[in-house]
């Protein structure tokens, strides 16, 4: 069955870059994503990685696939205070558009 | 565009009451998703739909219905609440093909006396 993992929590200091870290268990997912929560607000996708990709680079953020350990990551660069919210690490399997979610790591970003 | 929209934003019941929660897309997709967030469970699927007059369940369904009778709503009726049902709901609606990635509402949360 399809579980995805995640740490509950991470706090880093402004300017320095956050890990955060995802495994699954489904080894036909084919998309992977990761969605942004802000207090109060609704899910908002962030970036996704195809999973024939390994490595996905969009501005501050790095998506790392690693397919044999089922483990996805996402690196944020130059963390800012804005950032600061909780990650969901999804993962896309089933044929009716099913994505299952992990419950979310909190990001806290010390000025 | 509005994107996806939820109403109401909260609303307190008590037990045994019905309610519905009604949710908007103005992006045109064909597929729609009511979940419910719950503390250290994430996200579950209560119910999906794939098109105009089709609903399906999901992972936790029971004491929910759905209705889409028009593309752009999806509609989630509570008919008797219970205690266990306080929680943020949130639709979300998305397109086939490609990435498949969801769009978000921006949340309801229900309280169930």
């Amino acid at each position: 069955g399809e579980d995805v993992e995640q740490s509950l929590f991470l706090s880093v200091r402004e300017g320095d870059s956050s890990v955060i870290n995802c495994t699954y268990t489904d080894s036909s997912s084919t998309y992977l994503y990761w969605y942004k929560q802000e207090p109060g607000a609704g899910l908002q996708l962030l970036t996704y990685i195809f999973s024939n990709m390994d490595m996905k680079q969009d501005q501050r953020l790095t998506v790392l696939l690693n397919k044999k350990d089922k483990h996805l990551s996402l690196r944020i660069a130059d963390t800012q205070t804005g950032d600061s919210a909780i990650y969901f690490c999804a993962e896309m399997t089933g044929g009716y558009q099913k994505v299952t979610f992990g419950i979310g790591t909190k990001l806290q970003v010390i000025p | 565009n509005a994107g996806v929209t939820q109403t109401p934003k909260f609303r307190v019941l008590k037990t045994g009451q019905s309610m519905t929660l009604l949710c908007a897309q103005d992006m045109n997709h064909e597929y729609m998703y009511w979940y419910r967030q719950d503390p250290g469970m994430g996200l579950r699927l209560i119910h999906y739909s794939v098109g105009e007059g089709t609903t399906a369940k999901g992972e936790v369904p029971d004491g929910y219905n759905v209705s889409r009778l028009k593309k752009q709503n999806f509609l989630l009726g509570l008919e008797s609440a219970a205690p266990s049902q306080t929680s943020v709901y949130f639709c979300a609606s998305g397109q086939a093909g490609g990435a498949d990635t969801q769009y978000f509402g921006p949340g309801t949360r229900l309280t169930v006396l």
